[in-house]
């Protein structure tokens, strides 16, 4: 298996522009978590997916920030519009489901916000 | 919510030697513990878990131990080797798939 795919590695942008942040999870996984890693803060989750459903999304610190998960191979973090203080490494997770703990991490995607 | 705390944030160990990282949680309903290691430039990877039915699971160099009575669970790493200088994260989670991370210590093997 290929793992967890999360795409771009690396992103650099402008403060006010969109970011898209793509993720595969594992074949077969039903859950999918996006986090947010900083050094002041670690590892954040932002909200995580069951079957396509957001089942929670308390961790989505404000507005600019949507996740969406059309079907089961595929999920985007997008951040309308950008601010430096987004700058952080953003990991996408897969898990088996809900009965299982264990959760496989992407290789994260390095976003940097001038 | 949960609050899961590592201690020390930075270990540094001979080659050869043992490196013991602790970790304190705050829930008790908590009963599901593991430990991932992160490379540089890479995302987590699960070494080990356990869960709270158990005090000790051992995978080769690796172990952890579990104290249900003062809340903190242990990583044990012996015969340590310049390829397991790495940050390794705990998590604690109740069960109901949310993970809550420490902070992350930094262990480097001095050749």
């Amino acid at each position: 298996d290929a793992g967890v795919i999360q795409s771009p590695r690396h992103e650099v942008t402008e403060m006010g522009q969109e970011v898209t942040l793509r993720c595969k999870p594992i074949s077969g996984h039903n859950s999918l978590f996006w986090y947010r890693q900083t050094m002041m803060r670690g590892l954040e989750l932002l909200i995580y997916f069951n079957n396509n459903v957001p089942i929670d999304d308390s961790g989505m610190p404000e507005d600019r920030f949507s996740a969406k998960m059309p079907n089961a191979s595929f999920s985007t973090l997008k951040i309308q519009p950008s601010e430096p203080r987004d700058s952080a490494v953003y990991f996408c997770a897969s898990s088996l489901g809900l009965a299982s703990e264990t959760q496989y991490f992407g290789p994260g995607t390095r976003l940097l916000v001038l | 919510g949960e609050n899961v705390e590592q201690h020390p944030s930075t270990l540094s160990v001979q080659e050869g030697d043992s490196a013991v990282i602790k970790c304190t949680y705050s829930d008790s309903a908590s009963n599901y513990f593991p430990w991932y290691k992160q490379e540089l430039g890479k995302g987590p990877q699960l070494i080990i878990d356990i869960r709270s039915n158990v005090g000790e699971k051992k995978d080769q160099r690796i172990a952890v131990t579990l104290n249900k009575t003062a809340k903190h669970f242990s990583l044990h790493i012996t015969e340590t080797q310049p390829e397991d200088s790495a940050v390794y994260f705990c998590a604690a989670s109740r069960g109901n798939n949310r993970l809550a991370f420490g902070k992350g210590n930094q262990v480097v093997v001095i050749p």
